[in-house]
């Protein structure tokens, strides 16, 4: 199946630095990259789609100045968290959409642990 | 938007036993997939199961579909504590994105 390579696996910041986040393709392209948040013992949620050639789709309540995302390439995506606060901790995790790679399920990156002190 | 609800959140249970994960959802569906989490790691696909289809097996998985219940389950025969992990239905709606449910998290003592 496709792969996606995520990094770094995890991260600790200072408050008010950023950080960014890297999630790519490796044997395929992808127009399309998820972006997931997940709090501790709880399940994905869903913070943006980036589109390549294109602006990222947000869902509602997260903040676009905060969570920059940019898919400069077909096999590059990247979130930058910007001015984290010890609120921004959390577990994220990019995917590539069902349909990737000619097959139905979603492939995902191995996430990546951030922790603002 | 969460629309999955697994049921239970927590399972816990002896190597050999079988585990079942139930899972209910709130809108019409193309399929149904089930993923597995390792603590701190990306989610892994396991099985996918079509909204015109009832029942699928893969290895020690099994899974069923109740389209009218709006619901589905995932059995795990013969546990073993390397399926210790948590277990996430996600509902694909056709639009690409997947809705994932709650979670169980799956516990298998030896």
């Amino acid at each position: 199946g496709a792969v996606v390579s995520q990094h770094p696996s995890w991260v600790i910041c200072k408050s008010g630095t950023s950080v960014k986040i890297e999630c790519r393709s490796l044997d395929f392209q992808a127009t399309t990259m998820f972006w997931y948040r997940q709090f501790p013992k709880q399940s994905l949620m869903l913070m943006a789609t980036s589109n390549e050639g294109s602006k990222a789709t947000y869902e509602q309540g997260v903040e676009k100045d905060k969570f920059l995302i940019n898919h400069a390439s077909l096999t590059l995506s990247t979130l930058t968290v910007t001015s984290a606060h010890p609120e921004d901790s959390s577990f994220y995790i990019c995917s590539a959409p069902p349909g990737t790679g000619g097959g139905t399920e979603a492939f995902f990156g191995q996430g990546t642990r951030l922790t603002v002190v | 938007s969460q629309q999955g609800e697994e049921d239970p959140q927590a399972l816990s249970i002896q190597e050999g036993e079988n585990a079942t994960m139930n899972c209910s959802y709130k809108t019409s569906i193309n399929n149904l997939q089930w993923y597995r989490q390792n603590s701190g790691r990306g989610l892994v696909h396991l099985i996918l199961i079509r909204s015109n289809e009832r029942e699928k097996h893969s290895g020690r998985l099994r899974v069923t579909l109740d389209t009218s219940k709006k619901s589905s389950s995932l059995l795990i025969t013969a546990s073993r504590a390397a399926d210790t992990a948590s277990y996430f239905c996600a509902t694909d709606t056709g639009y690409s994105t997947l809705t994932f449910g709650k979670g169980t998290m799956l516990l298998v003592s030896p």
